[in-house]
């Protein structure tokens, strides 16, 4: 039973697109993230959310915005996506904040901007 | 702007010798490290963090060591095993709960 998981694992469209990526997580935890892996592998946080309040906003385009339904979901949509998108995009779920929290990842979404 | 660097983007070692992965930071406020492994189309996976009240901490096959004084940290698996190919990611983390990651050091463990 996956313990974070996100939907679609791909996604190829074409620029100026809308899209979302979803992500779920089973574990009970209270805080969840969005990553950005690019092409040099950098692995940058993008998003947190604790107990549904976004704690960590990065500087990140404003067409990226993430919602949290729930605390076991924080799904991320795109506007008017760019060829600079393109990218892995992780989910992540940690039990808390700060050290001693592990995050657990999921498995990736990779977008692909035509 | 990366505060954390793996300089060393491949690592090749034979299996049953020593794999040495290396990290270095430049934030002096960073108390947290970890290491986190990843295989092809997986997410990364927790492995082994230390605090910097501590200069080693160990879990069976794997040791990190940490030295703040040159801010720098490394990885050892000892012995090598071909299921440990993977990219290994370090992380640091300080104050607040962001966790800042490294590019990656690709492993491959020949049998």
């Amino acid at each position: 039973d996956t313990a974070v998981s996100q939907t679609p694992k791909y996604l190829v469209t074409q620029m100026g697109n809308d899209k979302s990526i979803k992500c779920e997580q089973n574990l009970g935890h209270d805080t969840m993230y969005w990553y950005k892996q690019d092409s040099k592998k950098f692995l940058k946080i993008m998003f947190s959310y604790n107990n549904k309040e976004l704690i960590i906003n990065e500087t990140v385009p404003n067409r990226f915005s993430p919602k949290s339904p729930d605390k076991a979901h924080l799904n991320l949509h795109i506007n008017s996506l760019e060829l600079g998108d393109s990218a892995v995009y992780f989910c992540a779920s940690s039990q808390g904040t700060g050290r001693g929290n592990e995050q657990f990842f999921g498995p990736g979404t990779r977008l692909t901007v035509l | 702007d990366q505060q954390v660097k793996q300089n060393s983007p491949s690592l090749s070692v034979q299996e049953g010798r020593i794999s040495i992965l290396n990290c270095d930071y430049t934030n002096s406020m960073f108390d947290y490290f970890l290491w986190y492994k990843k295989y092809p189309a997986e997410g990364p996976t927790f492995l082994i963090s230390i605090s910097s009240i501590k200069d080693k901490n160990e879990d069976g096959r794997f040791t990190v060591f940490l030295n703040k004084s040159a801010k720098h940290l490394s990885l050892h698996i000892v012995p090598s095993q071909p299921g440990d190919s993977a990219v290994y990611f370090c992380a640091a983390s300080g104050l607040g709960n962001q966790f800042y990651f490294g590019t990656g050091t690709s492993l491959t463990v020949i049998p």
